[in-house]
């Protein structure tokens, strides 16, 4: 049984360049959720969503960044432009509608920026 | 305003002795809480949750005690091992149904003596 699949797992981009973070959810999933994780810190809500729309993207910051999850194929982050500040872990975490409040995280995405 | 914190950076204990991690959180109204353990390069792994209609849940070594009165969080981890070793979340849940938007504190950091 599959965990949460993140891919890659590290990524380096040069400033001005675009990065995509891919996730596919635990089976039998449909809500799946990013964080980011800046170093020495905890992780901090981004977005939720589920197949085909955005329900929350409180976090998310106003420029550059986007996410979707299709209705085939795996969730994706998208940073436009990335600059040095967006060097930082990304976590994708799914949950089940019949798990209750269960979020299972994956094993992250590291993008570094230089 | 929205904030889980926990009182210390880092706990080291001796192998073998019992582990007590502590968590604020500040808003009442908050129902669900859960603890994760995150090792370096890895993402977040659950331990173990508690909703607010309880004060304590068992697992296996582990025990989370609710004081909502105080609004305080607590992990304890019995006969602690070397494996314990890991940086420590407490997370709250605030959404409605299955929203997974969690509110992470900044982690305590567990170290185990041999």
């Amino acid at each position: 049984n599959a965990g949460v699949m993140q891919n890659p797992r590290h990524l380096v981009r040069r400033r001005g360049q675009e990065a995509r973070l891919r996730c596919s959810p635990m089976k039998g999933h449909s809500h799946v959720y990013w964080y980011r994780q800046l170093p020495e810190e905890g992780l901090k809500f981004m977005v939720y969503l589920q197949k085909e729309n955005i329900i929350d993207e409180s976090g998310m910051p106003k420029e550059r960044f986007s996410a979707e999850f299709p209705k085939e194929g795996p969730s994706i982050l998208r940073i436009q432009q990335v600059v040095r500040g967006d060097s930082a872990a990304y976590f994708c975490a799914s949950s089940g509608t019949d798990s209750g409040n269960t979020i299972y995280f994956g094993e992250g995405s590291w993008l570094t920026v230089v | 305003g929205e904030s889980v914190g926990l009182h210390l950076p880092t706990l080291s204990v001796q192998e073998g002795d019992n582990s007590i991690i502590n968590c604020a959180y500040s808003n009442s109204a908050s129902d669900y809480f859960i603890w994760y353990k995150q090792e370096s390069g890895k993402g977040p792994q659950f331990i173990i949750d508690i909703r607010s209609n309880m004060d304590k849940r068992q697992g296996q070594r582990v025990t989370v005690l609710l004081n909502k009165t105080v609004k305080h969080l607590s992990l304890q981890i019995a006969a602690t091992q070397p494996g314990d070793s890991a940086v420590y979340f407490c997370a709250e849940n605030r959404g409605s149904g299955n929203t997974g938007k969690l509110i992470f504190g900044q982690g305590t950091t567990l170290q185990v003596k041999p």
